[in-house]
C-alpha cells in the first residue's frame, strides 16, 4: 500500500540553525501539507501546497518557514533559524484531491512524522 | 473561523466493551467533511472514519461508527468490541469542502485506554 515517507525520524539541532525536513508524498497525489504537533498538544496546520505554490498557510508559518517541491517526488519544509519553541513533531500529508468527488479523494494520508528537537 | 472541541481528555474501556468519544464543532459552512484520526504510541496519524456533511447517513467502518448530528454540530465516534490495539489518542477533525478545503482543523484529542 502506498504511503507517505518522512525523513529523518528524529532531528536534533542547535537553536539558530537551519533544518530541512523531507517528505515523499504518495506518488499520484497532488496536494501536500505540513502539520505540527507540540508534545501533549493538538495537531496544528502549517501550510498546504498545490501546483508548485502555497495554497494556504497558518499564522504559525511565518518568514522562518518555507516549503518546496524540488523535484517530482520530494516535498520539503525548511526552518531557517530554529527556535526552542519549534521543537515538535512535524507531519507531512498528501491527498489526491481537495474535496468532493468520490469516496476517499479528499483523505489526507500522513507520514510517521519527524521529531524535531531544538537545543 | 471553525473550531473543533473534544471535551474528554481521557477515557478508558474494558476490552470487548463499547465506548463513545465526543466531538463538537462550530462552523458557518454548509459544505464540509468530518474525520476521526487515531494516533497510537508510534504517533503516526491514521484515518479511522470520514463523514460528508451533506450525507444524513452515519458513516461506519467495521467496528467504528459515527453519530453525526448536523443541527447540533456533534460528531461522536463509537467503537464497538474494543480491542487492546484501539489504545491511542483519537482526534476529531474538520475540513471545509470545495476549492476552499484542504486544511484539517483538529480537536484537542481524547486519549483512550483499552484495558484487558
Amino acid at each position: 500500500e502506498p504511503e507517505v515517507t518522512q525523513t529523518p525520524s528524529h532531528q536534533v539541532t542547535q537553536m539558530g540553525q537551519e533544518v530541512i525536513l523531507r517528505c515523499v508524498p504518495i506518488s499520484n497525489h497532488l496536494y501536500f501539507y505540513w502539520y505540527r504537533q507540540i508534545l501533549g498538544q493538538k495537531v496544528e496546520f502549517l501550510v498546504s501546497f498545490y501546483n508548485n505554490e502555497i495554497s494556504e498557510k497558518s499564522e504559525i508559518f511565518d518568514d522562518q518557514f518555507s516549503v518546496e517541491r524540488p523535484d517530482g517526488s520530494n516535498f520539503t519544509l525548511k526552518i531557517r533559524s530554529t527556535k526552542l519553541e519549534d521543537s515538535a513533531m512535524y507531519f507531512c500529508a498528501s491527498s489526491s484531491e481537495l474535496a468532493g468527488g468520490g469516496v476517499g479523494k479528499n483523505i489526507q494520508y500522513f507520514g510517521a512524522g519527524t521529531r524535531l528537537s531544538v537545543l | 473561523a471553525q473550531t473543533v472541541t473534544q471535551s474528554q481528555p481521557e477515557m478508558s474501556v474494558q476490552e470487548a466493551e463499547t465506548v463513545t468519544l465526543s466531538c463538537t464543532y462550530d462552523t458557518s459552512e454548509s459544505n464540509y467533511y468530518l474525520f476521526w484520526y487515531k494516533q497510537p504510541p508510534s504517533r503516526q496519524m491514521i484515518l479511522v472514519i470520514r463523514q460528508e456533511a451533506y450525507k444524513q447517513q452515519n458513516a461506519t467502518e467495521n467496528r467504528f461508527s459515527v453519530n453525526f448530528q448536523k443541527a447540533a454540530k456533534s460528531f461522536s465516534l463509537k467503537i464497538s468490541d474494543s480491542q487492546l490495539g484501539d489504545t491511542a489518542m483519537y482526534f476529531c477533525a474538520f475540513m471545509r469542502g470545495g476549492n476552499q478545503g484542504g486544511k484539517l482543523i483538529f480537536g484537542q484529542g481524547t486519549e483512550l485506554s483499552v484495558k484487558p
